[in-house]
């Protein structure tokens, strides 16, 4: 069946750090793929998206690019502030169906 | 535009009762997906509506119901609740069930059963 595999947090890093937050996934067909990003309180939001292989999504300094042969969607961002700091969910979607994948999320914080 | 809305925001219920939540899309949107938040599980989908019509569903057990009105506003019932249903209950709507429409989430339903 479908599955996402997130890294495990929490990801604790300095501000203007380098993150890399991994991302792999096994499904049938043709999925879309997409990070979400929860700040605390709050319900997720949409960061990035791709739709096929070799796209990248890219969104407030953040990028992950959709590489079928390794099955991944990694995501990136060159240098990150205190601001980041929240859960990072990676999911799927096949198309013509309404069920999103979502992996575990990951937890980053930030320090100043 | 208003965002989708979940009411309450917090919860709590004992073990054996039953509880419903509310949610309201935002307006024009037909679909709504719910999904169970837990630390261990991360988000497990439970089912979606779109025009007052179940399309899919979680592996959730029978005690987890919904149902979707006229107006696109969703409401999820848990029966006989179970220490192990606290969580927090999100709703997410989209403007229409095919194609990749991006989904909005709500800010949730904490949900804590004693």
């Amino acid at each position: 069946g479908n599955s996402v595999t997130q890294m495990e947090g929490p990801v604790t890093l300095s501000e203007e750090a380098f993150l890399t937050i991994n991302c792999t996934y096994t499904a049938t067909g043709y999925p879309s793929l997409f990070w979400y990003v929860q700040y605390p309180g709050e319900g997720l939001q949409l960061l990035l998206k791709a739709t096929k292989a070799d796209d990248k999504g890219s969104n407030k300094g953040f990028e992950a690019t959709y590489r079928k042969e390794t099955t991944s969607f990694h995501l990136e961002k060159g240098s990150v502030q205190v601001s980041d700091s929240a859960v990072y969910f990676c999911a799927l979607k096949n198309s013509g169906t309404y069920k999103y994948i979502f992996g575990t999320g990951t937890r980053l914080k930030v320090l100043a | 535009k208003a965002g989708v809305t979940q009411t309450p925001r917090y919860l709590i219920k004992t073990r054996g009762q039953q509880v419903t939540l509310s949610c309201s899309p935002i307006s024009g949107h037909r679909s709504v997906s719910w999904y169970q938040q837990t630390p261990g599980q991360g988000l497990q989908f439970l089912f979606e509506y779109f025009s007052e019509t179940q399309r899919n569903k979680g592996n959730f057990p029978g005690r987890f119901s919904g149902r979707q009105f006229s107006n696109s506003r969703s409401e999820m019932n848990v029966s006989t609740l179970e220490l192990g249903d606290s969580a927090l209950y999100l709703c997410a709507s989209r403007l229409e069930a095919s194609g990749d429409n991006e989904q909005f989430f709500g800010p949730g339903t904490r949900l804590t059963v004693l």
